[in-house]
């Protein structure tokens, strides 16, 4: 059975600096994998995603993620924050076992200071 | 224009009552879901229709029943509401159940009292 595993409920940062927010997922079979975000008081919205191909992705708002195969790993970073930043991030894993079903992490609540 | 509306964005009602939550998608998408977040943001899925079908249903008491009367729309209905249905009901959709990639509505905030 898949799995999803967000290491850190919550990561405090100060504005402009770099920041990285962990997941680790399990599967047996290969997965597609995601980040989202959710805002407060919205919905989640794509970030990014991994189907296939080169293993660094891009996303919007210059966040970029780096899937992992061997410590099946999907960790999200941003060189520099902004304090719009401030949300939460939702690591996903989808795999198709004749339809897809995607099970979310808990969730990291990024925190970014002034 | 919206991608995947929900209606009402707060919905606060008696224990026991029931609710009905609507949801409409104008992607053209085949597949839609049913999300639960609890008040410790954790995300579960409820249910999936792709093109009318149900294709996922969690563990999920029968209370719960959704329905989809046409592929753009799928609507939660609630009987007998209890204290623990309090939460944010997302609804969420994507182009179809091979495809992962999901747009989420903007949620509904369900308190039962």
């Amino acid at each position: 059975a898949q799995s999803v595993t967000q290491l850190d409920s919550q990561v405090p940062v100060f504005e402009e600096a770099p920041v990285e927010l962990r997941c680790n997922y399990s599967s047996s079979v290969s997965v597609y994998l995601f980040w989202y975000v959710q805002y407060p008081n919205q919905g989640l919205q794509l970030l990014l995603k991994y189907l296939s191909g080169s293993t660094l992705v891009k996303g919007i708002n210059g966040f970029e993620a780096e899937f992992n195969k061997s410590q099946t790993s999907f960790h999200l970073r941003k060189p520099s924050v902004h304090i719009s930043d401030t949300a939460e991030y939702f690591c996903a894993v989808s795999q198709n076992t004749g339809g897809f079903k995607t099970i979310f992490g808990a969730g990291t609540r990024l925190f970014v200071k002034a | 224009d919206t991608a995947v509306s929900q209606t009402p964005k707060y919905l606060v009602t008696q224990m026991g009552n029931d609710k009905s939550i609507k949801c409409e998608q104008n992607l053209g998408h085949d597949t839609m879901y049913w999300y639960k977040q609890d008040s410790k943001k954790f995300l579960k899925i409820m249910f999936s229709y792709n093109n009318k079908e149900l294709i996922i249903n969690e563990t999920v008491p029968n209370r719960f029943s959704p329905k989809s009367p046409d592929k753009a729309h799928l609507n939660l209905h609630i009987n007998s509401l209890e204290l623990g249905d309090s939460a944010v009901y997302f609804c969420a959709s994507s182009q179809d159940s091979l495809h992962g990639e999901q747009f989420f509505g903007p949620g509904t905030r369900l308190t039962v009292l």
